[in-house]
């Protein structure tokens, strides 16, 4: 079974506040998504890495895939009140998810 | 622009009664799949199916049947509801399996079982 495991399971910071989530496995992925899941609402994807070493921004938001392609991370600069919400890493093989990073960011 | 509806979204049942949750999607994709969501365990697959007509198991089948008899319904069946099946259940669909396909999820079905 490939599984993700995910740090901080939690994550408490103040608006503005730079941060770092990571999802690994001793498995290989060909692929990697990461997805934001607000309170209420479906996982919505952010990003899919495909490439070792791949870096890929999206405005604040740095991902980054492992070069032996088997962990990742996302880094948030700045972080804002309206980044607040579950993330999710995937594993593309088996539709595996990371049991996911709680994000809160106060005002 | 609907993608992935599910119903009901909220529902009680007494422990030992049945139920079904409908998905439906309006994207014509092939792959669809339940998901459920307990605190601290993230997204776990119940079912999937990668075409009309057919189903296979996730990693925590048990208790649960489903049928995909469109292209566009997968379906979600709790025969003998227990308190352990209190979730939140998620359904997925998307256009490719294997490889960077993007997972389109609805809006959950709340189900508490008493």
């Amino acid at each position: 079974t490939q599984l993700l495991e995910q740090s901080p399971q939690f994550l408490s910071i103040q608006e503005g506040e730079n941060l770092t989530v990571y999802c690994n496995s001793s498995s290989v992925f060909s692929s990697l998504q990461w997805y934001r899941q607000e309170p209420g609402e479906g996982p919505v994807l952010l990003v899919t890495v495909v490439t070792g070493g791949e870096v890929k921004k999206l405005k604040r938001l740095t991902f980054q895939f492992g070069d032996a392609r088997k962990d990742s991370s996302l880094h948030i600069t700045a972080a804002q009140p309206g980044d607040t919400g579950l993330y999710l890493c995937s594993g593309s093989e088996k539709l595996v998810f990371g049991k996911g990073t709680k994000l809160t960011v106060n005002p | 622009n609907a993608g992935v509806t599910q119903t009901p979204k909220f529902r009680v049942l007494k422990t030992g009664q049945s139920m079904t949750l409908l998905c439906a999607q309006d994207m014509n994709h092939e792959y669809m799949y339940w998901y459920r969501q307990d605190p601290g365990m993230g997204l776990r697959l119940i079912h999937y199916s990668v075409g009309e007509g057919t189903t296979a198991k996730g990693e925590v089948p048990d208790g649960y049947n489903v049928s995909r008899l469109k292209k566009q319904n997968f379906l979600l069946g709790l025969e003998s509801a227990a308190p352990s099946q209190t979730s939140v259940y998620f359904c997925a669909s998307s256009y490719s399996y294997r490889d960077t396909g993007e997972l389109f999820f609805g809006e959950g079905s709340r189900l508490t079982v008493l």
